[in-house]
């Protein structure tokens, strides 16, 4: 089985500086997908950003980019930038790779505060 | 941009009577998930639906549970007997039929049951 574990239950930033949030996971699969998740105050699961495992390169999505570690099993956001309306609970998130509609596997989520 | 919407919004319901939340996925998805966060916790996966049956299910997933798509837009979450334990938010979410494809989430069903 999968875990996924983000060790920052709270983290605040103040607007236009960088923070990083981490996640790890477990896993013996070698074929997979990651996730970064937001849910801002409104409780919609929206997602911030996407990772194939099988790809080196790291994942960027304008403000968003990840680092992704796969022999250490890491996989961080950088929010650079950071702006109010990023206030939102942030899950990791894993997928397995085999077959199509497989589950996403959640982390505990990190609570960001984006203070003026 | 296409989403995935839910019905009701929130719903209170009294212990032991019966629940259905619906959901209307993207239209061109053909994998379909019910999620569930119970307050302050994290998101669980409860069950993936494809081809009119069930993919996968989790240990969540009990006899009190059933899933249905009754027409060709719509997929329910049916709770038989509701439980004060099945207080959480209920999240619907679909995906395209590939490997690791972005799964894409409603905005939620919030149930009360007191």
């Amino acid at each position: 089985a999968q875990t996924v574990t983000q060790s920052q239950p709270e983290m605040s930033v103040q607007e236009a500086e960088t923070v990083t949030l981490s996640c790890t996971y477990d896993t013996s699969e070698n074929n997979y997908y990651l996730f970064w998740y937001k849910q801002p105050p409104s409780r919609q699961m929206i997602l911030v950003i996407r990772q194939e495992a099988y790809k080196q390169q790291n994942a960027t999505e304008n403000r968003f980019s990840v680092n992704f570690q796969k022999a250490a099993k890491s996989f961080s956001l950088k929010i650079s930038d950071s702006q109010l309306g990023d206030t939102a609970m942030y899950f990791c998130a894993f997928m397995k790779g085999e077959t199509s509609g497989s589950r996403l596997t959640f982390g505990e989520g990190t609570q960001l505060t984006v203070n003026p | 941009e296409p989403e995935v919407t839910q019905t009701p919004s929130h719903q209170v319901t009294q212990m032991g009577q019966e629940v259905i939340l619906r959901c209307v996925p993207i239209s061109n998805h053909l994998y379909f998930y019910w999620y569930r966060q119970i307050l302050g916790q994290k998101v669980e996966f409860l069950v993936s639906f494809y081809n009119n049956e069930i993919s996968e299910k989790s240990e969540i997933f009990d006899d009190q549970f059933s899933v249905e798509r009754p027409d060709g837009s719509n997929f329910t979450l049916k709770i038989r007997s509701t439980k004060l334990e099945d207080s959480a938010m209920y999240f619907c979410a679909s995906s395209r039929r590939a490997v690791g494809n972005t799964i894409y989430f409603g905005e939620g069903s919030w149930l009360t049951v007191v």
